[in-house]
């Protein structure tokens, strides 16, 4: 068990670039989600997948962000035309199948800053 | 899922046992209450969970009140690695995708 890995750990970027952020989940498990999490804040969802579909998506979820899951293994989440608004740490977790627990692992996050 | 209250902060010295409350007065019977803890520059972390009866793990344990309107999470004895901010998250059981909403949570202090 490698736990679930995020990269990169940081990212700094321009307004108005794109950046993708890379999610590797524990291997055997197929539900993965990412949330976002602005300083003095719990994380909020933005969305989930079970294997490669994509289920539920927030409506934090504005028509910049997109995620994949194009295999059911890594995912990406992609913002296009950065804000400052999206200056966040952005965590990704993943949890198996079955039981009474919702227990989700999660990542290091990958904090971008915009400027 | 219920909405959760807890406490801003608290604090605590080392090695004595710590309280954290938790309000989650519109729980329905299925809702499962999950603790979950964010140690500084960290992702969550799943701390323990429970449903009706108290619970104990290596790391704590649950005492959820007999009208499951309240919980209490208890870590026996505190250490200068359990400052972090801990979550209650009440989560709908039989919910298929389990995601979490996390409020503000209980910053703990810990005193050597």
């Amino acid at each position: 068990d490698t736990g679930v890995s995020q990269n990169p750990r940081h990212k700094i970027t321009k307004r108005g670039q794109n950046v993708t952020f890379r999610c590797d989940p524990i291997s055997e498990h197929n539900r993965l989600y990412w949330y976002r999490q602005t300083l003095g804040q719990g994380p909020e969802f933005l969305t989930y997948f079970q294997n490669e579909a994509q289920l539920e998506k927030s409506r934090l979820l504005s028509d910049r962000f997109s995620a994949e899951r194009p295999k059911g293994s890594f995912s990406t989440l992609e913002i296009q035309r950065t804000e400052q608004g999206d200056s966040a740490m952005y965590l990704c977790a993943s949890r198996r199948d079955g039981g009474h627990s919702y227990e989700q692992y999660f990542g290091p996050g990958t904090r971008l800053t915009v400027t | 899922d219920a909405k959760t209250t807890q406490p801003n902060s608290m604090e605590s010295n080392e090695e004595e046992p710590v309280h954290l409350p938790c309000n989650h007065s519109t729980i329905s019977g299925t809702d499962y209450i999950h603790w979950y803890r964010q140690l500084p520059s960290q992702g969550p972390e799943y701390v323990i969970h429970g449903l009706t009866s108290n619970v104990n793990n290596r790391m704590a344990s649950l005492a959820i009140a007999e009208d499951r309107k309240s919980s209490t999470l208890i870590l026996h004895r505190a250490t200068l690695r359990d400052a972090a901010v801990y979550y209650c998250i009440s989560i709908a059981g039989g919910t298929s995708y389990g995601k979490l909403t996390f409020g503000q949570g209980t910053i703990l202090t810990v005193h050597p």
